[in-house]
């Protein structure tokens, strides 16, 4: 059963465009919710995270959607650069330890210049 | 360098070889995680340290797996008998103590090639 979903599995945006990746989970118990940026032949590396008090946050280019009725996230990524292209992970963690986040299957982003 | 060092970077092994490989977390962290990432998919959590104390292990985790944190500081992730499908990218994490949700940083990973 896989608890995270993500779509969409790879996305081509425009330099200067928005790109947006979804995620829905099932278990109600999760209250963090992170983006990771993984390049290749890197470790994931933490973007931007949520909890769920808040329907919105924002860091400089990155913005986290947040609804808790449908349990759905999202991540947006305003005025997109090539360095963007990477692959992005949402997961999630409940118990509030952060040590056993449950991934999505990640979207492949590539921004053409 | 100050973050997550994994090593080796790469290994390839025979069927049947046994493998170990090395973590070394962020000095001061006390939390350290080991997931394992197929290609195409997202990391999958299997076990968690915290200081010496492994606290959890994912069913993931098959008998062939240990994983030790013998003084709290650096672990290693042994698989005895290597099987084909144990290929993967082996990642370590680690995060401090205390606040929840935690930032855990990833180190670049160990990619095993099981042929």
């Amino acid at each position: 059963q896989q608890q995270v979903k993500q779509s969409p599995q790879s996305l081509i945006v425009q330099k200067g465009g928005i790109s947006i990746i979804n995620c829905a989970y099932e278990n109600t118990a999760f209250d963090y919710f992170p983006w990771y940026q993984q390049f290749p032949g890197k470790g994931p590396a933490l973007l931007i995270a949520i909890r769920p008090d808040v329907s919105e946050k924002k860091e400089g280019r990155f913005t986290i959607s947040f609804n808790k009725s449908a349990k759905q996230f999202s991540l947006h990524i305003m005025d997109s650069q090539p360095g963007d292209s990477a692959t992005y992970f949402c997961a999630a963690d409940s118990g509030g330890s952060n040590y056993k986040l449950t991934f999505g299957k990640g979207t492949l982003l590539t921004v053409n210049p | 360098d100050t973050g997550v060092s994994q090593n080796p970077r790469h290994k390839i092994t025979k069927r049947g070889q046994n493998v170990t490989f090395r973590c070394d977390p962020i000095s001061e962290h006390n939390r350290l995680y080991w997931y394992r990432q197929t290609l195409g998919q997202g990391p999958e959590f299997l076990t968690y340290f915290q200081n010496e104390a492994q606290l959890e292990k994912s069913r993931l985790l098959s008998d062939r797996f240990s994983a030790e944190r013998p003084k709290g500081s650096f672990s290693t992730l042994e698989i005895q008998r290597t099987e084909q499908g144990d290929s993967a990218m082996y990642l370590c994490a680690s995060s401090l103590p205390g606040a929840a949700n935690t930032e855990a940083f990833f180190g670049q990973g160990t990619r095993l090639t099981v042929v």
